[in-house]
Order: C-alpha cells, then structure tokens, then sequence
C-alpha cells in the first residue's frame, strides 16, 4: 500500500459543484502539503498544515480550503469549482527540516467542465 | 524572491547518450537544492539533492553538483535507459523556510 493515499485519483465535475480530494498518510509525519500542478507551471503550492491545530496558506489559496483532520489526514476542498481549477492535484508529507524530503501521492485529476 | 528555472524540454535521448539539464536558482543565503522525478502516472519522487555549496548529490547513476558562484544545480547522467524517461523538477527549499520551489519540469523521453 501507498504511503501517501489521494482519493479520488481522477473526477470530472461541473463549473459551481463542491468538490473534496482526500489524502491519507501512513508515514507519521506531521508536515502536510496540497500542490496543483499545471503544464509549464511546475508544482505551485496551496495549503500546508504541520500539525492538526495549524493551517497556513500557499501562493495559491484562493478558491480553496483545507481541513485537517487527523495527524493522518488532509482534505483540500472547491467550494464552487471553476474551469481554471482543472489540474493534477498533489499530496505531500514531510518529517521537517530545511532539507526534509517531501513523499507524494499519486495525484488527483481534476476536470472542471 | 526565490525561484528556479530549468531548462524547457521535452528533451529526446537515444539510449546512453549523455545527459544534462539545466537548473539555475536565485534565492539569499544558502538553500538547499533537490531533483525530484515523476515517473508516468505518479507521484513525484527525492532523487538527488545537496545541502550547502561543493556538495554533490547522486542516485541512480545521476549526478548534480551545488555552484554556488553559477547559482545552478545541473542534472546529468552518463548513459540514459529508457527506463529513465520522466519528467525531472528542479527545487529549492531556502533555509528555514516552509516550502519547496519547483521548476517547471523538464520532460526526458529515452528512444532504445
């Protein structure tokens, strides 16, 4: 089994739908990251949490929310899903540290008609 | 600001041929530099990364060595498989920091 577990790998939803991807963790970690990632763009970074009580914001928190549940669990919601939101989402985990290394998910497709 | 920039792809191979992509940062102080891979249908994986300036990060037969008088962080590989065809992100974690900067990706396709 994955370490790092994203769910739904894949969804196709309507512009103004509520949507949630999951990811999971069996790594231990306390550092949890969201990323979309966009062709030419790289990964750019949306959330990231490192501990349940402590949520902060990336360079693209806007249109999105997060909720972290457990030490284990990190949810990144679309209130009202627009076009431009169509993009591979990324989980990430971390142990910390300047050099700390970050363990994906497999990533989440998201289509936004 | 922090940021990277790598060389644009996509990047064609023939079967050990030697490789190099480049990766150039701009960031203060001393951060540190990783290569990531995405293999097809993945997520992304650590291949290499180095910590302060000389330092020379490998795995799997690839090899980047932090400049820091360059400001630059190249991959390369002496004789490429096929098996090495993937997407390459160049990153850069500035000291303290939270969090990662990627490059845009560079995609390796390796012809037998």
């Amino acid at each position: 089994d994955a370490d790092v577990t994203q769910t739904p790998r894949n969804r196709i939803t309507k512009t103004g739908k509520r949507i949630m991807l999951e990811c999971s963790q069996t790594k231990g970690h306390d550092r949890m990251y969201w990323y979309r990632q966009d062709p030419g763009l790289g990964l750019r970074l949306i959330y990231y949490s490192f501990d349940v009580k402590d949520i902060n914001k990336g360079e693209i928190s806007d249109g999105y929310s997060v909720s972290r549940q457990a030490q284990a669990k990190f949810s990144l919601s679309l209130e009202s899903a627009i076009p431009n939101q169509t993009a591979l989402y990324f989980c990430a985990t971390s142990s910390g540290g300047s050099t700390g290394e970050l363990f994906f998910g497999e990533g989440s497709r998201l289509t936004v008609l | 600001g922090n940021s990277v920039t790598q060389m644009e792809g996509p990047v064609t191979l023939s079967e050990e041929a030697f490789l190099t992509i480049n990766c150039t940062y701009t960031a203060t102080g001393y951060p540190s530099l990783f290569w990531y891979v995405q293999y097809p249908g993945e997520g992304l994986q650590l291949l290499l990364k180095a910590t302060k300036a000389d330092d020379k990060g490998s795995n799997k037969g690839f090899e980047a060595t932090y400049r820091k008088e360059t400001t630059s962080f190249h991959l390369e590989k002496g004789s490429v498989q096929v098996s090495d065809s993937a997407v390459y992100f160049c990153a850069l974690r500035k000291a303290g920091a939270n969090n990662l900067f990627f490059g845009t990706g560079t995609r390796l396709t390796v012809i037998p």
